[in-house]
């Protein structure tokens, strides 16, 4: 089965600055990398997603890099807010979602 | 107008009982899952259902047990709680049968028990 690895567990930066969090996986047949956000409390919210058929995807503050070939893909934020502290998630899905262990970011005014 | 809903928020309850949550969501999706989350934030896949029928059963005691009336509702009942059953544990439904869209989750009911 597919194995979802996520680094780095917690994350402090200052705000206004970048934060950048990276998800390696192991199944090749992976096609959809969705990133959800879960703010203290509150149930897990999808915040930007990536097929396979593409390298690079922007919304705005967030960005995600796909690279099929070493299997791995990574959330970029920039200029941290507070309010973007919280956990985020990783997941790899082919038929099935498998998710990261999450990273505790912490935006520090 | 809430798209996935679960009740109740919040069970607290002694060991040995038996207890249920509900699950309803009104996305038209086909596939409905229910996730395990303990106190290191881990989100751990238990059950999903494509139109009512079981597709996914991860390692999980079988005193869980899922029941799908209808595409829209995924139940869990669980006989005989454990201090290890305290959790917060989410529902979520998503389109298709395949792995590749979007899941939407409830806002989860935080089980504890004494």
């Amino acid at each position: 089965g597919e194995n979802v690895e996520q680094h780095p567990s917690t994350l402090s930066v200052q705000e206004g600055d970048s934060a950048v969090i990276k998800c390696t996986y192991s199944d090749s047949a992976s096609n959809y990398f969705p990133w959800y956000k879960q703010e203290l409390g509150k149930r897990p919210q999808l915040i930007i997603d990536i097929r396979s058929n593409v390298g690079e995807k922007k919304d705005q503050r967030i960005a995600v890099t796909l690279n099929k070939t070493a299997k791995h893909f990574s959330l970029h934020i920039t200029e941290t807010q507070p309010e973007d502290s919280a956990v985020y998630f990783c997941a790899a899905s082919g038929n099935k979602f498998y998710f990261g262990s999450g990273t505790k970011l912490n935006v520090k005014p | 107008d809430t798209a996935v809903s679960q009740t109740p928020k919040y069970l607290v309850t002694q060991m040995g009982n038996d207890k249920s949550i509900k699950c309803e969501q009104n996305l038209g999706h086909d596939t409905m899952y229910w996730y395990k989350q303990d106190s290191k934030k881990f989100l751990k896949i238990m059950f999903s259902y494509n139109n009512k029928e079981l597709i996914i059963n991860e390692t999980v005691p079988n005193r869980f047990s899922p029941k799908s009336p209808d595409k829209a509702h995924l139940n869990l009942h669980i006989n005989s709680l454990e201090l290890g059953d305290s959790a917060v544990y989410f529902c979520a439904s998503s389109q298709g049968l395949a792995g590749n869209q979007p899941q939407h989750f409830g806002d989860g009911t935080r089980l504890s028990i004494l």
